[in-house]
């Protein structure tokens, strides 16, 4: 069973339009949430993290999390070319392994933003 | 502030042999894990240290070992490689356990 699952893509979006990623988690108790970009041959940036129900805003990126839908999501608004990278939605989860100390992730979207 | 830095950058290296890899954490971050990355598997988990002791481990095999030290540095160590071994080894630090990570630039490592 996966435990934290994303659309693998590719998104397409065309320039100035908002990018909308989603993920979805497996651990209801799971208690942070982290959206990673990574470009290709680059390791994972951190962009944003979220810990508490609603919405998170960042300059033109937006986290939004419902633990009771036990989903996470990225907006990104008025998307760029430079925005084209892969997004990796990451979870700490409570209860796996019985410790707190890593995150989970998912296999990750790529997004591609369109002149 | 220096960000996280893992050595060495790339390795080849032939079957069965073993390998070391290094990573220095940002400064005052205490908490450390190992990802392991392919195109197929993504991210996967492999060890968390945290003051010198392991806190967690992902489901490899126990060729894969790791540690810490007193000045958070760590390595992780993969013995009697094999050719599904070859990947992105990827170390990120943390200020505390289940926080923010950040990740060092990665060792590629090939197994021919």
């Amino acid at each position: 069973q996966k435990e934290v699952e994303q659309n693998s893509g590719p998104l397409s979006v065309p320039e100035g339009a908002i990018a909308s990623l989603n993920c979805t988690y497996s651990d209801r108790g799971s208690q942070s949430f982290f959206w990673y970009r990574q470009y290709s041959g680059k390791s994972p940036e951190l962009i944003m993290f979220i810990y508490s129900n609603g919405d998170k805003e960042d300059g033109r990126f937006t986290a939004q999390l419902n633990k009771a839908s036990q989903y996470v999501s990225l907006l990104i608004r008025d998307s760029q070319p430079s925005d084209s990278a892969t997004y990796l939605c990451a979870v700490n989860m409570a209860s796996y392994g019985g410790s707190q100390g890593n995150l989970i992730f998912g296999k990750g979207t790529k997004l591609s933003v369109k002149p | 502030k220096a960000g996280v830095t893992q050595t060495p950058r790339y390795l080849i290296k032939t079957r069965g042999q073993q390998v070391t890899l290094s990573c220095s954490p940002i400064s005052g971050h205490r908490s450390v894990s190992w990802y392991q990355q392919t195109p197929g598997q993504g991210l996967q988990f492999l060890f968390e240290y945290f003051s010198e002791t392991q806190r967690n481990k992902g489901n490899f095999p126990g060729r894969f070992s790791g540690r810490q030290f007193s000045n958070s540095r760590s390595e992780m160590n993969v013995s009697t490689l094999e050719l599904g071994d070859s990947a992105l080894y990827l170390c990120a630090s943390s200020p505390g356990r289940g926080s923010e990570a950040f990740f060092g630039q990665g060792t590629r490592l090939t197994v021919v």
